[in-house]
């Protein structure tokens, strides 16, 4: 088992730039979840998948976010135009059913630093 | 708003010293669940509690759900330096969020 697969691990990248996020979750999980992580404001859901289908994106800063699951095999954040104040560690996760009676698989993040 | 208020938010011990953390919250849970997050890594869960009251052990660390489903508890006896770590709590309301966690370093 390969576990939730992000990249890039790290991105440096200047205001106004577009970046693009990548995960691959578990083989089989369902579920796909997008997380935020700053010192300031803990973990943040950004927004949730089920079967490919977007669920909740009320977490979703503004308009400049993006999420899509074109497939089972991977999603993507897109931030654009990126701002300096968007600088965190981005994390994706998946799981097999809904709720937290399955648990949620982490992948290891990406430290998106905007200048 | 934190839905869920975890506290302390630092706690920094000697090894062989025990420690409770709190998760606190005005809702009511179906599920509760405690993950640790290491330096670079994503968080990995340690335990998923569902009944009122129930405690649940995982070598050094107990966890207790609260009889009313809105709080939690997280008890480590005898911490060692391999217990650091930040410590979240995550309740089932419908969505998956989490608290801000509790940042612990035990040193030797």
């Amino acid at each position: 088992d390969a576990g939730v697969i992000q990249s890039p691990r790290h991105e440096v990248t200047e205001m106004g730039q577009e970046v693009t996020l990548r995960c691959k979750p578990i083989s089989g999980h369902d579920y796909l979840f997008w997380y935020r992580q700053t010192m300031m404001r803990g973990l943040e859901l950004l927004i949730y998948f089920n079967n490919n289908v977007p669920i909740d994106d009320s977490g979703m800063p503004e308009d400049r976010f993006s999420a899509k699951m074109p497939n089972a095999s991977f999603s993507t954040l897109k931030i654009q135009p990126s701002e300096p104040r968007d600088s965190a560690v981005y994390f994706c996760a998946s799981s097999l059913g809904q709720g937290l009676v399955s648990p949620l698989h982490f992948g290891n993040g990406t430290r998106l630093t905007v200048t | 708003t934190q839905l869920l208020e975890q506290s302390p938010q630092f706690l920094s011990i000697q090894e062989g010293e025990n420690l409770t953390v709190y998760c606190n919250s005005s809702s009511v849970f179906s599920s509760l669940q405690w993950y640790r997050q290491e330096p670079g890594e994503g968080p990995v869960l340690l335990v998923t509690v569902v009944t009122g009251g129930e405690v649940k052990k995982l070598k050094r660390l107990t966890f207790q759900f609260g009889d009313a489903r809105k709080d939690s508890s997280l008890h480590i006896t005898a911490a060692q330096p391999g217990d650091t770590g930040l410590y979240l709590c995550a309740g089932d309301n419908n969505d998956m969020r989490f608290g801000a966690g509790t940042r612990l370093t035990v040193k030797p």
